[in-house]
Formats: C-alpha cells, structure tokens, sequence
C-alpha cells in the first residue's frame, strides 16, 4: 500500500518560471492538504482540498498559487512567476476524511523541495 | 483555532524519559490534542492522538488534565533515532484543514 508520494521530490527554477508541485493521495483518501516549511520553521496550512473541491484555502496567498484535486489523477499546487521567498519545502498530505469529530490522521509525502534561482 | 505553545528545544540522554508539554489555554469542548514527529527533510508522523487522561500507544503516552489546557507527550526511554521536531496540534474534523503545527519543540537525544 504506497504512502502519499509527491513529485518532484527537488525542483529548481529561475525567478518568474511556474512550478507544477504533485501530489497522489493514499489509496481510498479523499482529502488532500498542502503546507509550506520555511528552513528552521514548522509547517504552514496553506489549502485544504477534497476531491474536485477546494475546501479552504484561508493560507494560500492571494495571488500566484493555486492549487486543484480533480477528479481523476493527483493534486497539484501551482506556483505562478515564482520568487526567491517561494523557495521551500513543500508538504502534501492526505486522509480518508473525518473520523466522526477527530482530527483524522493526516499522512504525509516526503515532500518537494523548490529552489527559486 | 486554540494556539498552541511549546518549549523550543529540549535535551535528553538515551534511556532517559522524555516528557514534552504543550500549552493550548483556549482549546473548544470539541477539540482532540494530536501529536506529530518529523524528522530531517521528511513529513512529520503521527504519534499519538488524544481527548482526555491518558491514551498509550506502542511509541508514547499522552497525559491530559481535565481541564485539557494542556497536554504532555512521554516518549519511554528515548534513543538517538527519537531526535526530530514534536509537533502538538489541536483540531477536530470541522478544522482539520487549518490544523496549525507551529515550531514545534526540537528534541536533541544525546550518546
């Protein structure tokens, strides 16, 4: 049973360039959240997505990032003209959903790590 | 949200326990208190999840008062390979999606 797998696991580009973050799921989970994880800080919520929904993106910046879980393959957080502050690592994670009122176990990918040059 | 709030960084020996513990003062009646670990360059790793007293697992204790103003994470007899960032999160399943992890506490395990 493969974990959250997200890819690349490294990814470099020069200042203004996109970059395409991915991210499959757990098989059977539904909900998919993506973080940010500045060096020597913990992670930052920044959007949290159900199948073909976003269902908060209260820590997404306003503009440039995107992020979508269609229907059919992985998440994928889009940075658009990306900066020298994008530089990061970037966490994707997964659950099956809610575990009646529990916080339902979030499991996590390896993440990506984005150099902005 | 209920912010949470831990010491930085602590210190331990291997063998020795370790007893980490996180503030959360404003946490709701439907809140759950759940720990994560993470280690250098990987995702963190749920430990251990918890409402009130006390919940085992086969990897830490949790240790809730009553009042459930805060918690502590015992980690038994700790080894090198328990050196990472805790992370205390409080949340349910309406706000799982803005559970904050904070700084967290670095735990260093020494020889």
């Amino acid at each position: 049973n493969a974990g959250v797998m997200q890819n690349p696991r490294h990814l470099v580009r020069r200042r203004g360039q996109e970059a395409r973050l991915r991210c499959s799921p757990m098989k059977g989970h539904s909900h998919v959240y993506w973080y940010r994880q500045l060096p020597e800080e913990g992670l930052k919520f920044m959007v949290y997505l159900q199948k073909e929904n976003i269902i908060d993106e209260s820590g997404m910046p306003k503009e440039r990032f995107s992020a979508e879980f269609p229907k059919e393959g992985p998440s994928i957080l889009r940075i658009q003209q990306v900066v020298r502050g994008d530089s990061a690592a970037y966490f994707c994670a997964s659950s099956p959903g809610t575990s009646g009122r529990m916080h339902s176990e979030q499991f996590f990918g390896p993440g990506t790590r984005l150099t902005v040059l | 949200l209920a912010k949470t709030t831990q010491p930085i960084s602590m210190d331990s020996y291997e063998g020795q326990e370790v007893n980490i513990t996180c503030s959360h003062n404003n946490i709701a009646t439907n809140d759950y208190i759940t720990w994560y670990q993470q280690f250098p360059s990987q995702g963190p790793r749920f430990i251990i999840q918890g409402y009130k007293t006390k919940v085992t697992n086969e990897v830490a204790s949790l240790f809730i008062p009553a009042d459930r103003k805060s918690s502590t994470l015992s980690l038994p007899r700790v080894s090198l390979s328990d050196t990472a960032v805790y992370y205390c999160l409080v949340g349910d399943s309406s706000n799982a999606g803005k559970s904050t992890f904070g700084d967290g506490t670095t735990l260093t395990v020494k020889p």
